[in-house]
């Protein structure tokens, strides 16, 4: 299984400032994916990051708010921009799910807006 | 519209005892269920998963029941211990629905008093 390293694992954040965060995956693939778990929630999907072409976001996120970077197979940014106390979560990045294969998950930022 | 509904939302079992949590799904393309386990400061990992040829999967002491008529499908974890402690997902996905992303239940926290 795909092994999936984020950084940071934590940040606490002034409102108004911009986080990047960083997803590098130990194999080449062709979708990530972005997810944010909200405290005692499940996961909702953010946008998926393919390589090469503009990531395709969910319903109620925008490339504004969420621009997201992928410069190769295996690597991903997702910036969180104009920081608000609403956007205090955790930020997932996953990897596989096609062919009904399993999901791999990062352990996650955790972000505190103040 | 919430594709999958998980519950309960919470649960507390003795040590020893059967950890039972469900999922309905109302999608009938979906064609893989699985199952991840979640502990405080980690993301999720898979757990056990299911294909809806079979009616059950056992590994170890967590089993799966799938019911394809009633669109519904379990987990039981026999035998709970304080390390089963954590918050389990269920998901659905299909090859042919939603480019095969995920779709996930709202999760149920497992408390294993010992």
């Amino acid at each position: 299984s795909a092994v999936i390293s984020q950084k940071p694992s934590r940040d606490i954040c002034q409102r108004g400032t911009s986080l990047t965060i960083q997803c590098q995956v130990d194999s080449q693939v062709t979708m990530m994916f972005w997810y944010r778990q909200q405290p005692g929630q499940s996961l909702t999907l953010i946008a998926t990051a393919n390589q090469g072409s503009e990531a395709t976001y969910e319903s109620g996120f925008v490339i504004d708010k969420f621009p997201i970077s992928r410069p190769n197979l295996t690597f991903s940014t997702l910036t969180v921009s104009n920081m608000s106390p609403e956007d205090s979560s955790i930020y997932l990045c996953s990897v596989g799910g096609a062919g009904n294969q399993p999901q791999h998950f990062g352990d996650g930022t955790r972000l505190s807006i103040l | 519209q919430q594709q999958v509904k998980q519950s309960p939302q919470s649960l507390i079992v003795q040590k020893g005892g059967i950890s039972i949590i469900n999922c309905a799904y109302e999608n009938t393309a979906f064609d893989y269920f699985p199952w991840y386990q979640q502990f405080p400061g980690k993301g999720p990992a898979l757990l056990i998963a299911i294909r809806p040829d079979v009616s059950e999967k056992k590994e170890g002491r967590f089993t799966i029941s799938f019911n394809k008529s009633a669109k519904q499908f379990s987990l039981h974890i026999m035998d709970s211990q304080p390390g089963d402690s954590a918050t389990y997902f269920c998901a659905a996905s299909g090859q042919r629905t939603n480019a095969g992303k995920s779709t996930f239940g709202d999760g149920t926290t497992l408390t294993v008093k010992p």
